[in-house]
């Protein structure tokens, strides 16, 4: 199984801040991977799929990049219903898909 | 608009067996498939696996093999998680979700809770 590693596990930020979230992937996954946010007792909202499309409805602040095994999400400007957990998920085999530990951004 | 709409929550005792429903509206159920993850209390999001509805083909996740059967009935276009010889450890929110060009949208969540 291709093993996902997200850090950090918590980030302390403030409103305005510029925010990077890191997922590396225990072999390559070309660009098969997807940024959700999630909030408490909901459903996680996909954000960023293909490592840098942005689902439509998502604000342009938030961004992906990265291929291979090396991936970052970014918040250009960190807004007050951002502060949330956000995870990335690799789909390079939808048979066998696996989402890194969570990155809770808090204030 | 694409929804899935899963079933209550359910209380289980230690060694039971629980099935959780998923309902899709808003497109062609049997041309995408249907992933089921869920969620302990705290803790981060576990794929356990994923169903064709149109053919009820499965691949189920190393740590599920042999205590889940995924099905479906495309009569009334519901999926269906069953997980057997539940511990407490399976305390948990049992998410459904179609895979399209991703794994999105997501059900609401089926809060599954066991206790003796």
């Amino acid at each position: 199984d291709i093993q996902m590693t997200q850090s950090p596990s918590t980030l302390s930020a403030s409103v305005g801040d510029r925010v990077t979230i890191t997922c590396r992937a225990s072999q390559s996954i070309s660009s098969w991977l997807a940024w959700y946010q999630q909030k408490p007792g909901k459903a996680p909202k996909l954000l960023i799929y293909k490592a840098s499309s942005l689902e439509s409805g998502v604000p342009s602040r938030f961004s992906g990049s990265g291929s291979g095994t090396e991936f970052t999400l970014t918040i250009s400007s960190l807004q007050p219903d951002d502060f949330a957990t956000y995870y990335c998920q690799q789909y390079n085999s939808y048979s066998q898909i696996t989402f890194g530990g969570g990155t809770k951004v808090e204030i | 608009q694409v929804q899935l709409v899963q079933s209550g929550s359910e209380v289980k005792k230690p060694g039971a067996s629980v099935k959780v429903s998923c309902k899709a509206s808003g497109y062609t159920f049997t041309a995408s498939y249907i992933h089921w993850v869920r969620q302990a209390p705290g803790q981060g999001l576990e794929w356990m696996g994923r169903i064709n509805p149109n053919t009820g083909a499965t691949n189920y996740a190393q740590n599920f093999q042999g205590r889940v059967t995924m099905t479906r009935d495309t009569s009334i276009t519901t999926a269906y998680m069953e997980l057997r010889s539940l511990t407490s450890d399976d305390t948990a929110l049992y998410y459904c979700a179609r895979e399209d060009y991703c794994i999105d949208p997501w059900g609401q969540g089926t809060l599954v809770t066991v206790s003796s």
